[in-house]
């Protein structure tokens, strides 16, 4: 009931492109969904977030899409630029406690 | 200095050495975490402390000794790892130090751990 599964592992999307990243939880007790983004030699930074009163959130380019009947979330990155390649990770929080769950990550490309 | 630092940035180690990771944040956050990241799985949460007092420790071996010695900094001791100990180990801080709903988290850049 802790995991959160994410997919696919690795995702190359041409410049201009949508890139579409999935992540699936099983805990309903999960009241927060970040995404986090990591370039090489550097920790994940937090890139958006969103709570289950809303069904999506979309910030710049980035936009979470969020299901909740389904326990699915995910992350949408419209015009996609090379500047996006890095890994991105789910995560999903219990509610009343400081805890996140990550998915594995996403290896994202984006080709020039 | 601004967000979470970590020293060392890179370290080696044999199996009988001991070491030890620091973390400091520049946040004024009450929460701090160990986290483990290996290639293609899950960031593992290692510890959380809150307000100095660890609230959580996610089934660590003994070979790993946490200590945060104020809200400010906090450190992993190492001793007699094994190769398989090989990491990633990340840092992070966050405000929301009781139970009252995950909080953003900000990671420094990681101690790249090679156990020999």
């Amino acid at each position: 009931q802790q995991q959160v599964k994410q997919s696919p592992q690795s995702l190359i999307v041409q410049k201009g492109g949508i890139s579409i990243i999935n992540c699936a939880y099983e805990n309903t007790a999960f009241d927060y969904f970040p995404w986090y983004q990591q370039f090489p030699g550097k920790g994940p930074a937090l890139l958006i977030a969103i709570r289950p009163d809303v069904s999506e959130k979309k910030e710049g380019r980035f936009t979470i899409s969020f299901n909740k009947s389904a326990k699915q979330f995910s992350l949408h990155i419209m015009d996609s630029q090379p500047g996006d390649s890095a890994t991105y990770f789910c995560a999903a929080g219990p509610g009343g406690y400081n805890k996140l769950i990550f998915g594995a990550g996403t290896r994202l490309a984006v080709h020039p | 200095e601004t967000g979470v630092t970590q020293t060392p940035r890179h370290l080696v180690m044999g199996m009988t050495n001991k070491k030890s990771l620091k973390c400091e944040q520049h946040l004024g956050h009450n929460a701090m975490y160990w986290y483990k990241q290996s290639a293609k799985k899950p960031l593992e949460l290692m510890f959380v402390y809150n307000f100095k007092e660890q609230t959580e420790n996610n089934s660590v071996p003994s070979r790993f000794s946490p200590e945060c010695p104020n809200s400010s900094h906090l450190f992993l001791h190492l001793h007699t790892l094994q190769p398989e100990d090989s990491a990633l180990y990340l840092c992070a801080s966050s405000q929301d130090g009781v139970a009252g709903g995950a909080d953003t988290q900000y990671f420094g850049p990681g101690t790249r751990l090679t156990v020999l």
